[in-house]
């Protein structure tokens, strides 16, 4: 099983800053394979990054995503106060066929 | 639209059965996975299954498999999630998500709303 592992758990920040979250893991993952979601309280996530790099549609470019191998990083340009959110990693292969990383709280 | 439409909050006793469902609309339903994923109070998301509704070929996360039984009515484009006896455990947030698989990669777009399950005697 391919274990992601994100840190940091909870990151606290302010509108306007930068913010970069890692997702770690157990084996390399193909670089196709990584999406990143972010969710909010009460409501479904949301597809932010698919391909490790790959904006899904209307999501702003101040959200991107690079990486490859076992290490794979969200970056949030300058954070506006609805980014405020968990945001998960998730990886297609092996069995499970999909695993989540365990969630990085981005809070003010 | 692409959209998948859940049905309701639930509340039952442990022992009881239970069948959810996601209704999907805007789209091909039999040529795309439908992925269901867990969400316990607090927690984070867990992969349960996926099946594809032109077949029913469906997959488990071993942490589920024999716990659930995932399955999809193509005629009606819904995809089911069912348990023949409810734990307290199994008390949760479920969304049901359709994948994605292309050269570009594998993942869920869009998801369901979610159907809470509360297990409690």
């Amino acid at each position: 099983e391919i274990v992601l592992t994100q840190s940091p758990g909870t990151l606290s920040l302010s509108p306007g800053e930068r913010a970069t979250l890692s997702c770690r893991a157990s084996q390399s993952v193909y670089s196709s394979y990584l999406a990143w979601y972010q969710q909010k309280p009460g409501q479904a996530p949301r597809l932010l990054i698919y391909g490790a790099s790959s904006r899904a549609t209307g999501i702003p470019d101040r959200f991107s995503g690079s990486g490859s191998g076992t290490d794979f990083t969200l970056t949030i340009s300058r954070l506006e106060p609805e980014d405020f959110a968990v945001y998960y990693c998730q990886q297609f292969g092996g069995s499970p066929m999909y695993t989540f990383g365990q969630g990085t709280k981005l809070e003010i | 639209e692409v959209q998948l439409v859940q049905s309701g909050a639930e509340v039952k006793k442990p022992g009881e059965s239970l069948k959810i469902s996601c209704q999907a609309s805007g789209y091909s339903f039999s040529n795309y996975w439908i992925g269901w994923v867990r969400q316990m109070p607090g927690k984070g998301l867990e992969w349960m299954g996926i099946i594809y509704p032109g077949d029913s070929d469906t997959r488990y996360s071993p942490s589920f498999q024999g716990q659930v039984t995932i399955s999809a009515d193509k005629s009606i484009s819904t995809a089911y999630l069912q348990w023949s006896s409810l734990k307290t455990s199994d008390t949760a947030m479920y969304y049901c998500a359709r994948e994605r698989a292309t050269p570009s990669g594998n993942w869920f777009d869009p998801w369901g709303q979610g159907t809470l399950v509360t297990v409690s005697s």
